[in-house]
């Protein structure tokens, strides 16, 4: 039940933009997206909820894609803060727990 | 807000012990806690899912004899991975959710358990 993330890893020079990318094989009521630093435990970003929600706070964004089973994670103008594993979770119809994506790393280049 | 502890930071025990994890939800009452396990480099393993004053629901593969869950109180779960093997050894993170129209979990700093 694992989703999968892609590209894997990714490395940005500041200012340039990133998607990330989350695809589920099952129906999807809600997708999180968290941002985890080496060896600390995963900070909340966002989460959408099914109904095609866009949502974004500063420069990340996110879309829901109920019917592709799909979210995309949206980086503009990257920071160097921004860099980090990101990690997506799925919540299915009925359940109240999350799957957690296979993770992508960020990394921002000064 | 919303804070979530766990105690302790890190552990190193010798194969054969037991370990105990606390989490806590300091400032609001948790409807659920959640248990994951993450292996370097890998993504989040849910290990099991408890409400207040019932039994935990375990994700397949995951003894449910050897990951002992307690949840004891809305703000208060414990994990105790009994007789710990080196292969046992990994980041142990919980999270605690309030249930909502949206179920966001709240993460605690995480727990780093070394078996010797």
């Amino acid at each position: 039940q694992q989703p999968v993330q892609s590209p894997q890893a990714v490395i940005l020079r500041e200012g340039e933009d990133a998607v990330i990318n989350c695809s589920s094989s099952k129906a999807l009521y809600s997708v999180h997206w968290y941002r985890q630093k080496h060896g600390e435990a995963p900070v909340f970003l966002m989460i959408l909820l099914k109904g095609g929600e866009q949502k974004g706070h500063e420069k990340i964004s996110a879309s829901f894609n109920e019917k592709k089973q799909q979210s995309s994670l949206y980086l503009t103008a990257s920071q160097l803060s921004y860099s980090g594993t990101y990690f997506c979770g799925t919540e299915l119809t009925g359940a109240n727990n999350l799957f957690f994506g296979t993770g992508t790393r960020l990394t921002v280049i000064p | 807000g919303a804070v979530v502890s766990q105690h302790p930071s890190w552990v190193i025990c010798k194969s054969g012990t037991s370990v105990k994890i606390e989490c806590r939800s300091l400032d609001f009452q948790a409807t659920t806690m959640f248990w994951y396990r993450q292996f370097p480099k890998q993504s989040l393993m849910l290990m099991a899912t408890s409400n207040e004053g019932s039994k935990a629901t375990y994700e397949q593969g995951v003894e449910k004899d050897k990951f002992l869950i307690n949840h004891a109180s809305l703000t208060l779960s414990t994990l105790t991975v009994t007789s710990a093997h080196p292969e046992d050894s990994s980041f142990y993170i919980c999270s605690a959710s309030i249930r909502a129209t949206w179920n966001e979990q709240f993460f605690g700093p995480g727990t780093r358990l070394t078996v010797l």
